[in-house]
């Protein structure tokens, strides 16, 4: 079975302080993606970054970065320099190739609050 | 850009009414979504569509469900007799099985609320 695991339900941070929000996953397929999402208090989904499971390079961009390692199934995400505008609730998600159909697992998400 | 779109951006509605949520999703996709959001939770799987019929649906997908594509170019999901429960926003995605990644492109969703 696939899942996915936030367990910081929600983080509060003074603006322009660094913050990072966990992702924890399970799959037992050796191809997957992993995704982060924003949602905003409008509540649209905006894609952040996608990974697949053979690529784990390190990513950034502008403020935010991504560390995906296999070995501890993590794929964490970091915005430095946090600013109001980053509050937000952020959702990790999973596609795996045996689910044949690739749907996408979300974790329960962290809301983030940054306070100026 | 190509993007998916919804309608309506709000339905309100009362209990047992039938209430039908439409998508347009990107032109040349041949995957089609449906994902479910009650208020505060996590985003959830529904139902996958593809090549005219159900590829895979979740526990929550029930008789009361319905998945169409009419005319080729709309996504829709029908909601036959809505419970209180059935308040969340609703997520269509697609995608299109390009370059080796499997990426869905999520609507701005419809939000329903059932009174």
């Amino acid at each position: 079975a696939q899942k996915v695991t936030q367990a910081q339900t929600e983080i509060s941070v003074v603006e322009k302080e660094d913050v990072t929000l966990d992702c924890v996953y399970e799959t037992r397929d050796t191809t997957y993606y992993l995704f982060w999402y924003k949602q905003p208090p409008s509540g649209e989904l905006v894609f952040l970054i996608r990974r697949n499971s053979f690529d784990e390079q390190n990513e950034i961009s502008g403020r935010y970065s991504w560390n995906f390692q296999k070995s501890t199934s993590s794929f964490n995400f970091t915005i430095t320099a946090s600013q109001v505008v980053d509050s937000a609730v952020y959702f990790c998600a999973l596609s795996g190739v045996t689910s044949g159909t690739y749907k996408y697992i979300f974790g329960t998400g962290t809301r983030l609050k940054v306070l100026a | 850009e190509p993007e998916v779109t919804q309608t309506p951006s709000h339905q309100v509605t009362q209990m047992g009414q039938e209430v039908i949520l439409r998508c347009v999703p990107i032109s040349n996709h041949l995957y089609f979504y449906w994902y479910r959001q009650i208020l505060g939770q996590k985003v959830e799987f529904l139902v996958s569509f593809y090549n005219n019929e159900i590829s895979e649906k979740s526990e929550i997908f029930d008789d009361q469900f319905s998945v169409e594509r009419p005319d080729g170019s709309n996504f829709t999901l029908k909601i036959r007799s809505t419970k209180l429960e059935d308040s969340a926003m609703y997520f269509c995605a697609s995608r299109a099985r390009t370059g080796g990644f499997y990426e869905q492109y999520f609507g701005p969703g419809t939000r329903l609320t059932v009174t």
